[in-house]
């Protein structure tokens, strides 16, 4: 079945940083989306994005499909970013995500 | 929010028992996904329901099962529960085909 692996794993960064987040996986995909999980385990949708780039306010996200990959951007970092990320895809658009293991990150005031 | 609600959001059984969890999916959602979350890991597909048929299932064993109702909303079923099923349970509904949407999850603990 398909792969999906993201770096880094774990990441610390200062309030105020920019971070990059990355996603490889190995097969293609009709769907890629973008979550980010609280603490109390909601998993929250940051993006939809089989291809393509989009941006939401201080997140932006770009897949390159052909190259299998996608990349999640968080500038001017907040506390409130703490938390893991996750990628998902799936090959077939029907619902049947595969996850990536997270990146779990932490922003220090 | 999502507009995806589970319950319980948490529970404690012991080896053996069977246990019910129940997700009302998005509005206009004809899809729900059903999916695990052990502690530390990414979640793991279980099973998919549309339109109350199960539409592809994950590398779970049978004693997980499941029902879609005509309103869409959803139960996953586990009997002769293990240790290891302790885990996030995370329900999603989508407009097939789509971006899902997850509810908060149900924290299972089985003593």
């Amino acid at each position: 079945g398909i792969q999906v692996e993201q770096s880094p794993p774990d990441l610390i960064l200062q309030e105020g940083a920019n971070s990059t987040l990355r996603c490889n996986f190995s097969d293609s995909v009709n769907n890629l989306q973008w979550f980010h999980q609280n603490p109390w385990g909601q998993l929250i949708n940051l993006f939809y994005i089989p291809s393509g780039t989009k941006q939401n306010g201080r997140l932006s996200a770009t897949t390159v499909a052909t190259e299998r990959y996608s990349l999640l951007y968080i500038s001017s970092s907040q506390t409130t970013d703490s938390g893991v990320y996750f990628c998902a895809v799936d090959r077939r658009e029907g619902g049947k995500l595969i996850f990536g293991q997270g990146t779990e990150l932490s922003v220090k005031p | 929010e999502t507009g995806v609600t589970q319950s319980p959001t948490h529970l404690i059984k012991t080896r053996g028992q069977q246990v019910t969890l129940r997700c009302s999916s998005q509005s206009g959602h004809n899809t729900v996904s059903w999916y695990q979350q052990a502690l530390g890991q990414g979640p793991q597909f279980i099973f998919q329901y549309y339109r109350e048929e199960e539409n592809g299932r994950g590398n779970f064993p049978p004693r997980f099962s499941g029902l879609q109702f005509p309103n869409y909303s959803s139960e996953l079923n586990v009997n002769a529960l293990e240790l290891d099923d302790s885990a996030l349970y995370l329900c999603a509904s989508s407009l097939h085909p789509g971006e899902l949407f997850f509810g908060e999850g149900s924290r299972l603990t089985v003593l």
